[in-house]
């Protein structure tokens, strides 16, 4: 079975430039998960969304970051402009429909950004 | 808030010892998972213990908790050179009134030595 996809897995980019981050959850997941990692800062959930709808985005760090999921197969993540402070390993994750603690997340293998 | 947290940071050990993490929390939890992270790869989850439980295993791992004193451990039996990882416990945070997410450790480097 395929996991979580998730692309490009590495991504340099100038300051100021826009940034989208793609994911694909499992088939069958209705919980889609959003998260930053960082030496400083650990892993921090940035949004999720559960049936597509947006449910929790109180982590999401600045109106610089938007995030959609337009179907049940697909979501992103945008950082516009983005800044060196962004730079990160982003994570998508997903489960199967319960609350945020009940099930197992399943990570893709996240892509690398580094804003130059 | 930061809920789990993680001790030991680092743990070095030989190949066919026991490796024991430990992870403590701030407030009360419905459920705490134990995931582990290769190096440049996702997670991957564990185990999931429920408030209710005390114990739980799954193959080599076995997971205790402790909801008296706000903690959790995770125990790695005969350990393999496969195993070399972060593990990360992760607790549900309240979020507002009726809101809720998964908060993450930061994590115990485990290095097992052929």
């Amino acid at each position: 079975d395929a996991g979580v996809i998730q692309s490009p897995r590495h991504e340099v980019t100038e300051m100021g430039q826009e940034v989208t981050l793609r994911c694909k959850p499992i088939s069958g997941h209705n919980s889609l998960f959003w998260y930053r990692q960082t030496m400083m800062r650990g892993l921090e959930l940035l949004i999720y969304f559960n049936n597509n709808v947006p449910i929790d985005d109180s982590g999401m760090p600045e109106d610089r970051f938007s995030a959609k999921m337009p179907n049940a197969s697909f979501s992103t993540l945008k950082i516009q402009p983005s800044e060196p402070r962004d730079s990160a390993v982003y994570f998508c994750a997903s489960s199967v429909l319960g609350t945020v603690s009940n099930q197992p997340q399943h990570f893709g293998d996240g892509t690398r950004l580094s804003i130059l | 808030s930061q809920q789990g947290e993680e001790d030991p940071q680092a743990l070095s050990i030989q190949e066919g010892e026991n490796a024991t993490m430990n992870c403590s929390y701030k407030t009360s939890i419905n459920n705490l998972q134990w995931y582990r992270q290769n190096s440049g790869r996702g997670l991957v989850h564990l185990i999931l213990i429920r408030s209710n439980e005390r114990e739980k295993h799954s193959g080599r791992l076995r997971v205790t908790l402790d909801t008296s004193k706000k903690s959790s451990s995770l125990l790695i039996t005969a350990s393999r050179a496969a195993d070399t990882a972060s593990y990360f416990c992760a607790t549900d945070d309240r979020v507002g009134t009726s809101g809720s997410r998964l908060t993450f450790g930061e994590g115990t480097q485990l290095t097992v030595n052929p």
